[in-house]
């Protein structure tokens, strides 16, 4: 599975959009990008994936590059309860790995009054 | 998390002792693993399964040993405590087939002495 790179810390206005990057170069052509949060003391939660095309849910929307070699995790209208841990993840979509995610140390993402 | 149940929610141990976390899912989910996540880091993978009666290491596996004899349960062995598996530790599952998102337990957080 790829690495992938992210700022350790953000901070963002409440009702603004917060816009998480993540570098993920050495991406290859059958890995998926996920993205999860991690509120203090809680299990992580998912929130979005994609593969090469824009994705977006209730949670959020995830911008991919044309060439795939980043991303941006955006949340709209952050809320103070989106304050967490985002993480970056890509992986390969199919196969035995499939079980497997390998976490970095994500942003530290504070949403502020 | 609704589906993924852990127990106990803390433990203390003392070095040298033998004690199984328990991780029972009822979504009827193929897939199934144990993180560790120490303070100042992401989540590492130490072993997972991909059904009944299939497990397979991750990146940090010394010192637990897994076993899968039904779908629902997945315990995680400590044979032989040591303080450097002072953690918390979260369970997770997911559905068999590309890019289902995995469900994470509340965690276990682990004390050893």
């Amino acid at each position: 599975d790829a690495k992938t790179t992210q700022p350790p810390s953000m901070d963002c206005a409440e009702g603004r959009a917060a816009n998480l990057p993540c570098n993920h170069s050495t991406i290859s052509g059958n890995e998926y990008v996920y993205w999860y949060r991690q509120i203090h003391s809680q299990g992580p939660q998912y929130i979005i994936h994609g593969l090469k095309n824009n994705e977006t849910n209730e949670m959020a929307s995830l911008i991919i590059t044309e060439d795939r070699k980043s991303s941006t995790l955006i949340l709209p209208h952050a809320t103070l309860r989106d304050t967490a841990v985002y993480y970056c993840i890509v992986r390969v979509g199919r196969g035995s790995t499939l079980g497997r995610l390998y976490f970095g140390r994500g942003t530290q993402l504070t949403v502020w009054p | 998390n609704a589906g993924v149940t852990q127990t106990p929610k803390f433990q203390v141990l003392k070095t040298g002792q033998s004690m199984t976390l328990q991780c029972a899912q009822d979504m009827n989910h193929e897939y199934m693993s144990w993180y560790r996540q120490d303070p100042g880091m992401g989540l590492r993978l130490i072993h997972y399964s991909v059904g009944a009666g299939i497990t397979d290491q991750g990146e940090v596996p010394n010192g637990y040993n897994v076993s899968r004899s039904t779908t629902e349960d997945f315990p995680l062995r400590l044979l032989s405590a040591a303080p450097s598996q002072t953690s918390v530790y979260f369970c997770a599952t997911s559905r068999q087939g590309p890019n289902q998102p995995q469900h994470f337990g509340d965690g276990t957080r682990l004390s050893i002495l």
